[in-house]
Order: structure tokens, then C-alpha cells, then sequence
């Protein structure tokens, strides 16, 4: 039973544009959301972070929107640059516990 | 810079044979992780230890262990690998427990023959 999932493998976008990773999950006692950031050979890199209190949070090229009605929760970069193609992966922690669940990734690839 | 390192990047083991998978932390952080990974799959987390207490998945198998003889160095055991042992296995470690960010080794590969 995946509580976090991440329905899209794969996404191609146009450098400059704009890049929408999206991550759905199915346990409204969720409440705090990380997106990280894997390129090959290397661990995964913390990107941003959102708690259930807010609806938006942004850090320079990155956005994080958050819809708890939705369950849903979607990754902007803007402008999107061949530097970004990485593997995205959602992963998000209910209240009082101690583990994150990890979504399966989407696979970037930033076209120049 | 402060990071967190696992040895070796890749590992190559016989059926049946023990391994053992090292991480270490220069962050000082009080929690580590072990996360299976296997290939088109979400990071699977097998176990955790905040400080020296240690805490089991109740999913892990058996053959899975855990060591962390101080601080900065956490080891995965694995007793007696299968064939469906062959994973990445990534190492975390974060300040406190959740929600914290947890920061990640570039991982461990395994192959069991």
C-alpha cells in the first residue's frame, strides 16, 4: 500500500521552462512534506520543505505548493535549467511519528 | 565539509555470505538511518538509531542488522544475503527526529552472486 506516490516515471521539459513534479498521498495524517533531489552516483540532496500550516513555500527557483483538501502536493522550478535533470523524490511524516515515506520518484530531464 | 559517507560505493557478495556496509558522519548528529532501495522503488527505511537506542522496522527481516559504536559510525549487517538482498542501501542522518531534515550518503550498492 503506497501512502506516496508519485504517478509520473518521467517528465521532459524545454530549458526555461517551467518543470511540475507532482506527488500524491493517501494519509491525512501527513504533515510535512520534503522534495529531494538524486543525481547518479550520489545520495539524495535535501531541496525544500513544507509544513502543513502553510500552502506555499518558496526558495529562489523552487516552489512547493501544498493542497490538503487534494492530498496533493506539486514541485515548480522556474525557469527550469539542463542542471536540474536529477530524480525528484516527494516524501512526507504524520504527526508524532519519526519516519519519512518516500515516493518513487520522477526522472527530470531538462532539454537545452 | 560536513557530510555523510558510505564505504564502499559498491559491493559485490556470494550468496549466503555476510557483509557488512559502513556509513559515517562528520554532521554530529544524534540519528542515523538505513534505507533499502531497490531499483524504480522509494527508499525503504529498515531501521534507525537515535543516539544508541536502536529501532526496528517491524517489516526488516532478520537478516538485517544494525551497529553504531559511537557517534559517527553506523554499520549495516547483513547475515546472510539473498539474491533479493541486491539493492542500493542509503545511509541518513538527521539532527534530531522528525520533522527534521535528513541528509543522505550517495548510497551502497550491493550485488549479491
Amino acid at each position: 500500500d503506497q501512502q506516496v506516490k508519485q504517478n509520473s516515471p518521467s517528465l521532459s521539459v524545454q530549458e526555461g521552462r517551467i518543470s511540475i513534479l507532482n506527488c500524491d498521498y493517501t494519509n491525512s495524517m501527513f504533515d510535512y512534506f520534503l522534495w529531494y533531489k538524486k543525481y547518479p552516483a550520489e545520495g539524495p540532496t535535501f531541496l525544500i520543505s513544507i509544513s502543513s500550516i502553510k500552502d506555499k513555500n518558496e526558495d529562489g527557483r523552487f516552489t512547493v505548493f501544498l493542497n490538503k483538501s487534494a492530498k496533493h502536493l506539486s514541485l515548480h522550478i522556474v525557469p527550469s535549467q539542463p542542471g536540474d535533470s536529477a530524480v525528484y523524490f516527494c516524501a512526507a511524516m504524520g504527526s508524532g511519528t519519526y519516519k519519512y515515506i518516500f515516493g518513487t520518484g520522477t526522472r527530470l530531464k531538462v532539454l537545452a | 565539509d560536513a557530510m555523510v559517507i558510505q564505504n564502499p560505493r559498491y559491493q559485490v557478495t556470494q550468496f549466503g555470505k555476510p557483509v557488512t556496509l559502513s556509513c559515517s558522519q562528520t554532521l554530529n548528529h544524534n540519528v542515523m538511518y538505513w534505507y533499502q532501495q531497490k531499483s524504480s522503488q522509494a527508499p525503504k527505511l529498515l531501521f534507525h538509531y537515535y543516539d544508541k537506542d536502536f529501532n526496528n522496522e517491524a517489516d526488516t527481516p532478520d537478516n538485517f542488522q544494525s551497529r553504531r559504536p559511537n557517534t559517527s559510525f553506523c554499520f549495516l549487517d547483513i547475515r546472510s544475503p539473498g539474491l533479493g538482498d541486491a539493492a542500493m542501501y542509503l545511509c541518513a542522518t538527521s539532527r534530531a527526529l522528525a520533522p527534521e531534515t535528513q541528509y543522505f550518503g550517495p548510497g551502497t550498492r550491493l550485488l549479491v552472486l
